[in-house]
């Protein structure tokens, strides 16, 4: 079946660091891929997304472009705030009526 | 903006309690979703539904039971709930069954705490 996988975290970083967190999924088929960000207290909401191979995503300086040669779709963000702190969940949709199938997330931590 | 309300953001319930955890979305959305959520685990889906009174398994279902009487109003149910029940629980709701590739919509989550 399909599946995600993102590097583990916690991810800790200073303000204004590069970040990067991986995410590769396995699927057969042709998926759209998707970054939700979790702040503390809240639900989900949608970060970016991507619907086809080579198609980047990009949202609040978040970027991520989909890979299908490497199978994968890591998030990037050139300079990293403290209000970025938050879980961050890759996932993938198999085109199964808006069924997603999540990673297991990556907490990211940023020191002023 | 669409808003998904889950009634209950923290509950603390007894091993064999009957637990009700309800979501109302007010987007006139059709399809409608239970997670939970576990450390390291990401989340898991345990049961949606694309219309009133229609529901399907998720990866999840054992233990748990879900209702939708109305479109906007999905609940998740443990007949008997267990110490493992512990978790986050989220709703989501989406707006097209078989539409373009999804945003899901969640509540603020539920904790459930079972002793």
């Amino acid at each position: 079946g399909d599946s995600v996988t993102q590097m583990e975290g916690p991810v800790t970083l200073s303000e204004e660091a590069f970040l990067t967190i991986n995410c590769t999924y396995t699927a057969t088929g042709y998926p759209s891929l998707f970054w939700y960000v979790q702040y503390p207290g809240e639900g989900l909401q949608l970060l970016l997304k991507a619907t086809k191979a080579d198609d980047k995503g990009s949202n609040k300086g978040f970027e991520a472009t989909y890979r299908k040669e490497t199978t994968s779709f890591h998030l990037e963000k050139g300079s990293v705030q403290v209000s970025d702190s938050a879980v961050y969940f890759c996932a993938l949709d198999n085109n199964a009526g808006n069924m997603l199938t999540f990673g297991g997330g990556t907490r990211l931590m940023v020191k002023p | 903006d669409v808003k998904v309300t889950q009634s209950s953001r923290y509950l603390v319930k007894r091993t064999g309690e009957k637990v009700f955890l309800e979501c109302v979305q007010d987007m006139d959305h059709e399809n409608m979703f239970w997670y939970r959520q576990d450390p390291g685990l990401g989340l898991r889906l345990i049961y949606f539904s694309y219309d009133v009174k229609m529901k399907e398994k998720g990866d999840i279902p054992e233990g748990y039971s879900v209702s939708r009487e109305k479109k906007e109003r999905f609940s998740l149910i443990l007949e008997s709930a267990s110490t493992n029940q512990t978790s986050m629980y989220l709703c989501a709701s989406s707006l097209l069954a078989g539409g373009p590739a999804g945003e899901l919509f969640f509540g603020e989550g539920s904790r459930l705490t079972v002793l």
